[in-house]
């Protein structure tokens, strides 16, 4: 079955670190990868997004590659704020586009 | 830009009484889905519809149920709300493989 795999929080950092959350995925057939950010008291919002093998999301400064060999799609930024304290959602939708499946979320706090 | 509304941002109900939680999106959007975010347990889905009057149960329906009258408005029920829904519930629609999700609701049942 699809399922989606995202590294424990939580994760804090001081401000110009360089930030990665991993994330791997387990899916049938050719499912896209995204990553949700969620921030305090909010719903989630893409955050990026990528279809197919190869790709590379990007938002923010935010990157991340699908990666088919390794089933994973790594979460980087190269120097994090304090605004980018939220909770961030590995999800993949499978190849009908219709079912959906996250992982648990990883929680980052940026400190001053 | 897509817009999914949910009716309330916080909601305190007692132990027994029934609640509705209402989620409208304004893009013609045919799939939509309620989950409950709980921490540690990420987001876990309750119902979806792929069109009016249709629904399907997801991983956790015990306990709700939802209604599809109108393609933009689907909406949750908890028939007696109990202590152990007290979470926070999002709703979503879909378009081509890609979620849109609204604020959320607070909800605390005491």
């Amino acid at each position: 079955g699809n399922s989606v795999t995202q590294m424990e929080g939580p994760v804090t950092l001081s401000e110009e670190a360089f930030l990665t959350i991993n994330c791997t995925y387990t899916a049938t057939g050719y499912p896209s990868l995204f990553w949700y950010v969620q921030y305090p008291g909010e719903g989630l919002q893409l955050l990026l997004k990528a279809t197919k093998a190869d790709d590379k999301g990007s938002n923010k400064g935010f990157e991340a590659t699908y990666r088919k060999e390794t089933t994973s799609f790594h979460l980087e930024k190269g120097s994090v704020q304090v605004s980018d304290s939220a909770v961030y959602f590995c999800a993949l939708s499978d190849h009908s586009g219709n079912q959906f499946y996250f992982g648990t979320g990883t929680s980052l706090t940026v400190i001053p | 830009d897509v817009k999914v509304t949910q009716s309330s941002r916080y909601l305190v109900k007692r132990t027994g009484e029934k609640v509705f939680l209402e989620c409208v999106q304004d893009m013609d959007h045919e799939n939509m889905f309620w989950y409950r975010q709980d921490p540690g347990l990420g987001l876990r889905l309750i119902y979806f519809s792929y069109d009016v009057k249709m629904k399907e149960k997801g991983d956790i329906p015990e306990g709700y149920s939802v209604s599809r009258e109108k393609k933009e408005r689907f909406s949750l029920i908890l028939e007696s709300a109990s202590t152990n829904q007290t979470s926070m519930y999002l709703c979503a629609s879909s378009f081509e493989g890609e979620q849109y999700f609204g604020p959320g609701t607070r909800l605390t049942v005491t």
